[in-house]
């Protein structure tokens, strides 16, 4: 049984501070990984995928992969209080489909 | 370009009813993906669709719930004699091709509320 693990939360972080998510995968052989935020009420929205060990920035976000540890992460820097949400990580793709977390509540502090 | 689109968006039904959801995905997506998602929790996979014929059913949460693909686009999703525990928003999503590294993107999901 495949497993992602994420802190619930909430995690609040006042806004222009870096916002630092984590998840944890259990399936060593995973070879693809998604950041996808959720608004209340609305559907994921992809933020970041990656691929190979190391740093992947895209404007204030960078997503982070570390294979050995089994461990992902996203940091959010000048955090806006438009970046409250839940965000979702998500493991895997193609035929076996994503395998998400529960994701983390976000809360940005004006 | 249009994204995904999935119709209801809402669905209030009976326990015991039959429920059909529909799932439109981004023109010319080949993979069609069914997703559950309950309150607090992460999407969880039902099935994949790669072209017509299901692909990875092994979500699916026993023999009420079933999934067509006619024709390589449309999908339906179909839950037989619904139980209250059916209730959860059903997200659809489609990608490119079928390789992992594909992103999957979501549609509005369907909110299906069985009382």
């Amino acid at each position: 049984q495949k497993e992602v693990e994420q802190n619930s939360g909430p995690l609040s972080v006042p806004e222009g501070a870096i916002a630092s998510l984590n998840c944890t995968y259990s399936d060593r052989g995973s070879q693809s990984f998604f950041w996808y935020r959720q608004y209340s009420g609305k559907s994921p929205e992809l933020i970041m995928f990656i691929y190979s060990n190391g740093d992947k920035e895209d404007g204030r976000f960078t997503a982070q992969l570390n294979k050995a540890s089994q461990y992902v992460s996203l940091l959010i820097r000048d955090s806006q209080p438009s970046d409250s949400a839940t965000y979702l990580c998500a493991v895997g793709g193609g035929a076996d489909g994503l395998t998400f977390g529960k994701g983390t509540h976000l809360i940005i502090q004006p | 370009g249009a994204g995904v689109s999935q119709t209801p968006s809402n669905k209030v039904t009976e326990k015991g009813k039959y429920v059909e959801l529909r799932c439109d995905p981004i023109s010319g997506h080949t993979a069609l993906y069914w997703y559950r998602q309950s309150l607090g929790q992460g999407p969880e996979f039902l099935i994949y669709f790669q072209g017509t014929g299901a692909a990875d059913d092994s979500g699916l949460p026993n023999d009420r719930f079933f999934a067509v693909r006619p024709e390589g686009s449309v999908s339906t999703l179909k839950i037989q004699r619904t139980e209250r525990g059916d209730s959860a928003v059903y997200l659809c999503a489609s990608s490119l091709g079928t390789g992992r590294i594909e992103t999957q993107y979501f549609g509005p999901g369907t909110r299906l509320l069985v009382l």
